[in-house]
């Protein structure tokens, strides 16, 4: 299993391009997460699926989308980018929380590391 | 609401020395508790955690942590570090089942490293 993969490794975008980060999971988690890690503050979660179709906010929800088509997808979309949303971006999967025998552990991607200039 | 409150950004040791992460939490629930590692330029992974079974849990590379109800705590120890350790640890909270109630509340990290 390739577990969860992200691409891009790194980006550098201009203030109001758009992009999208890409991230996968082979482990067929029904649930999926994106954080953001800046500097000193931990991991800050953007937004989460609990399966297909169903996607809600986290905590730092402004300025980005998310869609879930598919069980394996979870895409992060930039529409403006600004110079506060240079970060590092982790993508998550887990099992239902509470899965007996698979606790809610969640398994990391490697990071996109994206700065907007 | 939930929070995580990691004492020390950094915190340095000697190669064979105790470790020691200082974790408290707040939750008005009984909670779920974490602790990841991240090495340098790569994503989290799971040290322990703690799902209300034995309050002694053992994780990986020789790391456990105490979760001790009273003081709302939950520390990371290891009894000899090792040059491998150096890396940031995160401790985290959720309240467990079902929808919201599974996402994880980071705290800010610490930065463990380790002398020669």
């Amino acid at each position: 299993n390739a577990g969860v993969t992200q691409t891009p490794k790194f980006r550098i975008l201009k203030i109001g391009q758009s992009m999208t980060l890409q991230c996968a999971q082979d482990m067929n988690h029904n649930y999926m997460y994106w954080y953001r890690q800046d500097p000193g503050m931990g991991l800050k979660l953007i937004y989460y699926s609990v399966g297909a179709g169903i996607t809600d906010k986290g905590e730092v929800p402004n300025g980005y989308n998310v869609s879930r088509s598919t069980t394996e997808d979870f895409p992060l979309r930039l529409e403006l980018a600004a110079p506060s949303q240079t970060s590092v971006y982790f993508c998550a999967s887990s099992y239902s929380p509470g899965t007996s025998g698979q606790g809610d552990t969640q398994y990391f991607g490697p990071g996109t590391r994206l700065t907007v200039l | 609401a939930q929070s995580v409150t990691q004492l020390g950004s950094h915190v340095s040791v000697s190669e064979g020395a105790l470790v020691l992460l200082r974790c408290n939490y707040s939750s008005s629930v009984p909670p779920y508790l974490f602790w990841y590692v991240q090495y340098p330029n790569q994503g989290l992974q799971l040290l322990l955690k703690y799902t209300s079974a034995a309050t002694l849990v053992k994780g990986i590379n020789g790391f456990e942590a105490e979760f001790k109800k009273s003081e709302t705590s939950f520390h990371l120890t290891k009894p000899s570090a090792h040059m491998s350790d150096a890396a940031e640890y995160f401790c985290a909270v959720s309240e467990g089942y079902g929808g919201s109630q599974g996402n994880l509340i980071f705290g800010k990290g610490t930065k463990l490293s380790v002398k020669p």
